[in-house]
């Protein structure tokens, strides 16, 4: 059992260039987010998905896309790269029954450490 | 709307030192709240958490209790491990949401 795969794990885009950082996880979990974490400051939620082909917006999603084609896999899509996107990013996933008062423990990937310069 | 005030660090402790790690939140509605760790070079791993009022989650020797009356999740060590070093985030998660609302961490160092 792997968990939460993040690839790579390191990264430097000229700016303007585009790259997809890429999540997966094999624990059949149908929630999974995108967050960014800056120097000093805590997390913050770009985007998520409560299930494959759903997604939604986060606190901060200008400059990304996602897409959920399976259960599994959460791609992140950069498409033109910027100095105010060099971060650590982090994906996440964790299981709803969907009662909505059920709160499950997220679990998280290694991260992908990527700066644009 | 949803926020997490953490103390700030980063703070440094020798070996078998008392830890409290302080956190403050602001929620609508009746919120989850989490301590999580990250240990260098890897993910967040999920300490503790804690689901309503007066809630205490514990784990490793590391404890903190929902406070409503004070909004506040306090993190607890009774003696520290130079393995404790790491930075703990703060978050929360609010009523029938999954996503969580993080506090900026606070990087703890245990001294021999």
């Amino acid at each position: 059992n792997a968990g939460v795969t993040q690839t790579p794990k390191f990264r430097i885009l000229k700016i303007g260039q585009s790259m997809t950082l890429q999540c997966t996880q094999d624990m059949n979990h149908n929630y999974m987010y995108w967050y960014r974490q800056d120097p000093g400051m805590g997390l913050k939620l770009i985007y998520y998905s409560v299930g494959a082909g759903i997604t939604d917006k986060g606190e901060v999603p200008n400059g990304y896309n996602v897409s959920r084609s399976t259960t599994e896999d959460f791609p992140l899509r950069l498409e033109l790269a910027a100095p105010s996107q060099t971060s650590v990013y982090f994906c996440a996933s964790s299981y709803s029954g969907g009662s909505g008062s059920e709160t499950y423990e997220q679990y998280f990937g290694p991260g992908t450490r990527l700066t644009v310069t | 709307g949803n926020s997490v005030t953490q103390m700030e660090g980063p703070v440094t402790l020798s070996e078998e030192a008392f830890l409290t790690i302080n956190c403050t939140y602001t929620a609508t509605g009746y919120p989850s709240l989490f301590w999580y760790v990250q240990y260098p070079g890897e993910g967040l791993q999920l300490l503790l958490k804690a689901t309503k009022a007066d809630d205490k989650g514990s784990n490793k020797g590391f404890e903190a209790t929902y406070r409503k009356e004070t909004t506040s999740f306090h993190l607890e060590k009774g003696s520290v491990q130079v393995s404790d070093s790491a930075v703990y985030f703060c978050a929360l998660s609010s009523t029938g949401a999954n996503n969580l609302f993080f506090g900026t961490g606070t990087r703890l160092t245990v001294i021999p």
